[in-house]
């Protein structure tokens, strides 16, 4: 079963330094979102796709934050500068417009740790 | 404005109690779903239920139930019989016309065997 999968799922950085993460999404799906979420906290969503066209971003997504969705297949998420308030799950989910509408199935997560 | 309330933060329960876990919603959207995700210790979120606001048919799925009542903008979610695998944090969310899911701050569960 090849469900939403995300690399890598913990990232241990430095503040200040830039990272990446990348989602590959369910492969007929042709929606891709990000989200954030902190402990004890429901995630917050950040940005989402549909297929390679960026079609909305949150307030939250600061100009540090960056996503591209290149070929309308995986999506990249980057932190550039990172900062310790950056430090969350960051959560990926797919979906297929059309059928099931608003179904999203997640992934399990990059948990990123900024000292 | 979109939102969802989970009140509940924290419930245990011994094994084999019911429990309710309440969700309160806020949307001017006429079209919206409503969505129940389970968040066990590993992470993964996991899709429970998804309700539209056009139907407000309460759903039975083996011990899960929902009771959706549009008066009173509430999207509540019992568990018949709990057992220690359903200890978890569970998410109401919401999805209006938009794309975006607004989700609930969780109600984490404890069963106590």
């Amino acid at each position: 079963d090849t469900g939403v999968s995300q690399d890598p799922r913990h990232k241990i950085t430095k503040r200040g330094q830039n990272v990446t993460f990348r989602c590959d999404p369910i492969s007929e799906h042709n929606r891709l979102y990000w989200y954030r979420q902190t402990l004890g906290q429901g995630p917050e969503f950040l940005t989402y796709f549909q297929n390679e066209a960026q079609l909305e971003k949150s307030r939250l997504l600061s100009d540090r934050f960056s996503a591209e969705r290149p070929k309308g297949s995986f999506s990249t998420l980057e932190i550039q500068r990172t900062e310790q308030g950056d430090s969350a799950m960051y959560l990926c989910a797919s979906s297929l417009v059309g059928t099931s509408r608003h179904e999203q199935f997640f992934g399990p997560g990059t948990r990123l740790t900024v000292l | 404005a979109q939102k969802v309330t989970q009140a509940q933060t924290e419930i245990s329960v011994v094994e084999k109690e019911d429990v309710t876990l309440d969700c309160v919603y806020e949307t001017r959207d006429t079209t919206y779903y409503l969505f129940w995700y389970k968040q066990p210790p590993s992470g993964e979120l996991v899709f429970l239920i998804r309700r539209n606001s056009f139907d407000e048919q309460n759903e039975i799925s083996g011990r899960y139930s929902w009771n959706f009542q549009k008066s009173t903008s509430s999207f509540n979610f019992t568990i018949t019989a709990s057992q220690v695998v359903d200890s978890a944090v569970y998410f109401c969310a919401l999805a209006g016309t938009g794309n975006q899911f607004y989700f609930g701050t969780g109600t984490s569960l404890t069963v106590i065997p």
